[in-house]
């Protein structure tokens, strides 16, 4: 059983620019998380989706939004990247009846 | 005071040594308890997952989890070097909206 996916797995923008990150759930799992880590740091919640409805979201600016599609996929956006949007992306699903969250290898964003 | 506090380390201890990893809380409502390992550049992997207090065994790997104290520990036997990695701890409340992991402890196993 493939584990969770995401794309792409590096990506460098500049400042100012708009990036858009995507990710596929283990198959079954209907809801998907993401979170941000800065190197030496744990990662930080950003959203979580579940059945395409926003169910969660953390302490970050409007610059960040998501959406689920049906097929219960994730995209990730980050609009007018700054210095500190540098990190690595994580995308986690997780299945309804189950708390613990399965991770994918991420996306890592720099923004020069 | 943040939700969740783990010694950053860095750890090192030689192979076959006895590892102790430990997080504590602030949030008693916490009810779930979960260490994940995360090798250099790749996404967290989950460990051992806990609910509420006691102890969980897997292989090499022991769970403990102390609510009364706020307290969590990973415990790792015969430690070897293909476990150097950072540990993170992560826990979530009952209907696990409100899911924190904690800063993580780099291991490093000497051979």
């Amino acid at each position: 059983d493939a584990g969770v996916t995401q794309s792409p797995t590096h990506l460098i923008k500049t400042r100012g620019q708009q990036v858009t990150l995507r990710c596929s759930p283990i198959s079954g799992h209907k809801s998907v998380s993401w979170y941000q880590q800065v190197l030496g740091q744990g990662p930080q919640f950003i959203f979580q989706y579940y059945e395409k409805e926003e169910r969660g979201r953390g302490n970050f600016p409007d610059r960040f939004s998501a959406r689920q599609f049906p097929n219960y996929s994730s995209e990730l956006n980050v609009n007018a990247l700054l210095l500190g949007d540098s990190a690595l992306y994580l995308c986690a699903s997780s299945s309804r009846d189950r708390i613990e969250r399965f991770f994918g290898p991420g996306t890592r964003l720099t923004v020069l | 005071q943040k939700e969740v506090e783990q010694d950053p380390g860095p750890l090192s201890v030689p192979e076959g040594a006895i590892v102790s990893l430990n997080c504590t809380y602030s949030n008693s409502a916490f009810q779930y308890f979960m260490w994940y390992r995360q090798y250099s550049r790749k996404g967290p992997e989950l460990l051992m997952y806990t609910y509420s207090s006691g102890n969980k065994e897997d292989g090499r790997f022991t769970a403990q989890v102390d609510k009364s104290s706020k307290y969590i520990s990973l415990f790792i036997r015969d430690s070897q070097p293909s476990d150097s990695a950072t540990y993170l701890c992560a826990m979530a409340n009952l209907y696990g909206q409100n899911f924190v992991f904690g800063p993580g402890t780099r291991l490093s196993v000497l051979p």
